[in-house]
């Protein structure tokens, strides 16, 4: 079983609807992010959380929230989608003392109609 | 300033040859430079990273160099196999360990194929 859980794997929606994406860790870790991919510009991050009660925004979070449901479980939302959201979405996870991600899932392809 | 800046955005080597792959930077800040590697369908894999204060760092056929006063550093794979095509990430950052997470920029990605 993968250490760092992503569902779906891929998802069609319609602009305007409320998507959540959903990730889960096996890995203990206390470090959860977001990022997202798109073709020629890299991953870039969206929001991070360091423990249950730690939220931050990352570079690009505008449009997106998060939720950290526990120490395993990290979601992220797009309340209402926009055809520039559809990417590559990524979650990872970090240990405690490294703050910079170690463990991707394996993504959730995310088109906006 | 922010910015990291890979070359080439593709490359192919042929079974056995060396795949170079560059990364340059603009912030003298950043003191972490970790490269990824992502097969298709997958999520990237961490897979070597330096400091600055190294020029050079090797794992097995991965080796990075770094020059500090150019601002460059780049990934070698030495005898390069078919299953080492992918997608291949820089990045950079500052302070990789702390209580902030300090934002990694990643480059744009460089599509490897190695050929039998």
């Amino acid at each position: 079983d993968a250490d760092v859980t992503q569902t779906p794997r891929n998802r069609i929606t319609k602009t305007g609807k409320r998507i959540m994406l959903e990730c889960s860790q096996t890995k203990g870790h206390d470090r959860m992010y977001w990022y997202r991919q798109d073709p020629g510009l890299g991953l870039r991050l969206i929001y991070y959380s360091f423990d249950v009660k730690d939220i931050n925004k990352g570079e690009i979070s505008d449009g997106y929230s998060v939720s950290r449901q526990a120490q395993a479980k990290f979601s992220l939302s797009l309340e209402s989608a926009i055809p520039n959201q559809t990417a590559l979405y990524f979650c990872a996870t970090s240990d405690w003392w490294n703050n910079q991600p170690q463990h991707f899932g394996d993504g959730t392809r995310l088109s906006i109609l | 300033q922010q910015q990291v800046k890979q070359s080439p955005q593709s490359l192919i080597v042929q079974k056995g040859g060396i795949s170079i792959i560059n990364c340059a930077y603009e912030n003298t800040a950043f003191d972490y430079f970790p490269w990824y590697q992502q097969f298709p369908g997958k999520g990237p894999a961490l897979l070597i990273a330096i400091r600055p204060d190294v020029s050079e760092k090797k794992e097995g056929r991965f080796t990075i160099s770094f020059n500090k006063s150019a601002k460059q550093f780049s990934l070698h794979i030495m005898d390069s196999q078919p299953g080492d095509s992918a997608t291949y990430f820089c990045a950079a950052s500052m302070r990789r360990y702390g209580g902030a997470t300090n934002k990694l920029i990643f480059g744009t990605g460089t599509l490897l194929a190695v050929q039998p």
